[in-house]
């Protein structure tokens, strides 16, 4: 079974420029999350989509973070401007979770992630 | 929502010894506590989890109990060995497959 996919793998950027992170699930999996990892900490969800809704965004930085899951498959995240703060890994993961359900059904899986640094 | 606390944040031991990492979350409807293992540089990788209707669970020298009365879960690694050195993190799980992370643990067994 093919992992999650996550591009690019590193991204240096200036402050105030913007970027976008790719993300492709697991197959058939329904669910889709970015989770923001600072150095030294443990990761903090972003967003997490049910096929192409949004179910929680509570913690995304709607000022200048966007999101979206088009046809309910891949994914992307933008920042738009960055800031010097915004520096971390941002993972995607999948599950096969469905509305009602804890994370520990079949298949969560993470993927590696894209290490933006922003200078 | 859900908050967790993860102590102690490094752990030093002796390859041999045993490591215990312990977490506390504070929101009583989780009901899925996963530990992962995560090392420089790599994607966090679970390794034990449990549910709420259970108190302990064993995969060879890992082990993992939870107390829901008082909220705390803790990961228990027996006869360490150097390659279990890493960043351990704790989860809960209380909505709609979220998880709520702790700070994590650098766990570090010297030979």
């Amino acid at each position: 079974e093919a992992g999650v996919a996550q591009s690019p793998r590193y991204k240096i950027i200036e402050k105030r420029q913007s970027v976008a992170f790719w993300c492709n699930p697991i197959s058939g999996h329904a669910t889709l999350y970015w989770y923001q990892q600072i150095l030294g900490q443990g990761p903090k969800l972003l967003i997490q989509f049910q096929n192409n809704g949004v179910v929680d965004d509570s913690q995304l930085p709607k000022d200048r973070f966007s999101a979206e899951r088009l046809k309910g498959v891949d994914s992307t995240l933008k920042i738009q401007p960055a800031k010097l703060e915004d520096s971390a890994v941002y993972l995607c993961a999948s599950s096969s979770v469905r509305g009602g359900q804890g994370a520990g059904q079949h298949g969560y899986t993470f993927g590696s992630g894209t290490r933006l640094t922003v200078v | 929502g859900e908050n967790v606390e993860q102590h102690p944040s490094t752990l030093s031991v002796q390859e041999g010894d045993s490591a215990v990492i312990k977490c506390t979350y504070s929101d009583s409807a989780s009901n899925y506590f996963p530990w992962y293992k995560q090392e420089l540089g790599k994607r966090p990788q679970l390794i034990i989890d449990i549910r709420s209707n259970v108190g302990e669970k064993k995969d060879q020298r890992i082990a993992v109990t939870l107390n829901k009365t008082a909220k705390h879960f803790s990961l228990h690694i027996t006869e360490t060995q150097p390659e279990d050195s890493a960043v351990y993190f704790c989860a809960a799980s209380y909505s709609w497959g979220k998880l709520q992370f702790g700070a994590g643990t650098q766990v570090v067994v010297t030979p």
